[in-house]
């Protein structure tokens, strides 16, 4: 079994859609988390950073952490054509830790 | 654009040669972390580097190697190098936050392809 598990979808949804994007974890020593945005055949970019459990929001992005279910989750509102790309979970159990990453979610929004 | 960069962005090579790739982090990041994606594995972690020293090893295999060098940047090679070999190669490096953790910020790759 992986530490990360991620359904790689893929995920289409009309533009303006709710998009719900999830991992869960084995690893009960993750306290960071992290989603990632990847365009085809570039680098992942940083999107959301939490720690440990709750709610983070930036713009239209809001990320959320339940660590007594080991579920993270990774909500796009209004989604937008430019946000089609892969989206992937990371976990590191301290801090300067290697990240454990889940496979991506390959999100294509419809215009 | 990370502030990470990478070089070279492609490189196409045959079996059992070698290459090194070239990483320089963002300026003033003192870790650099390097790893490898492929279609079936995903991104998987091959090595860190924290201020010149070898910090953490992942799944990386006993024909690559890597260091970082005194001005920071850091390179990875890779030997004898196998089909299996052609994939993805990222570096990241990452700068501190608030609570004594980091985030690590991608480069934008090198695309190793083995004939």
């Amino acid at each position: 079994q992986k530490e990360v598990e991620q359904d790689p979808g893929p995920l289409s949804v009309p533009e303006g859609a709710i998009v719900s994007l999830n991992c869960t974890y084995s690893n009960s020593a993750f306290q960071y988390f992290m989603w990632y945005r990847q365009y085809s055949r570039k680098g992942p970019e940083l999107l959301m950073y939490t720690y440990s459990s709750g709610n983070k929001e930036d713009g239209r992005f809001t990320a959320q952490v339940d660590k007594s279910s080991k579920y993270i989750s990774l909500f796009i509102r209004d989604s937008q054509p430019s946000d089609s790309a892969t989206y992937l979970c990371a976990m590191a159990s301290g801090g300067y830790n290697k990240l454990i990453f889940g496979a991506g979610t390959r999100l294509a929004v419809h215009p | 654009d990370s502030g990470v960069t990478q070089t070279p962005k492609h490189l196409i090579t045959a079996t059992g040669q070698r290459v090194t790739l070239r990483c320089s982090p963002r300026s003033g990041d003192l870790s650099v972390y390097w790893y490898q994606q492929s279609l079936d594995q995903g991104l998987q972690f091959l090595i860190q580097y924290y201020n010149g020293e070898e910090r953490a090893k992942g799944n990386i295999l006993e024909r690559f190697s890597a260091q970082q060098f005194p001005d920071l940047h850091s390179e990875l090679n890779l030997s004898s190098l196998e089909l299996g070999d052609s994939a993805l190669y990222f570096c990241a490096s990452s700068a501190p936050i608030a609570g004594g953790t980091d985030t690590q910020y991608f480069g934008p790759g090198t695309r190793l392809t083995v004939l």
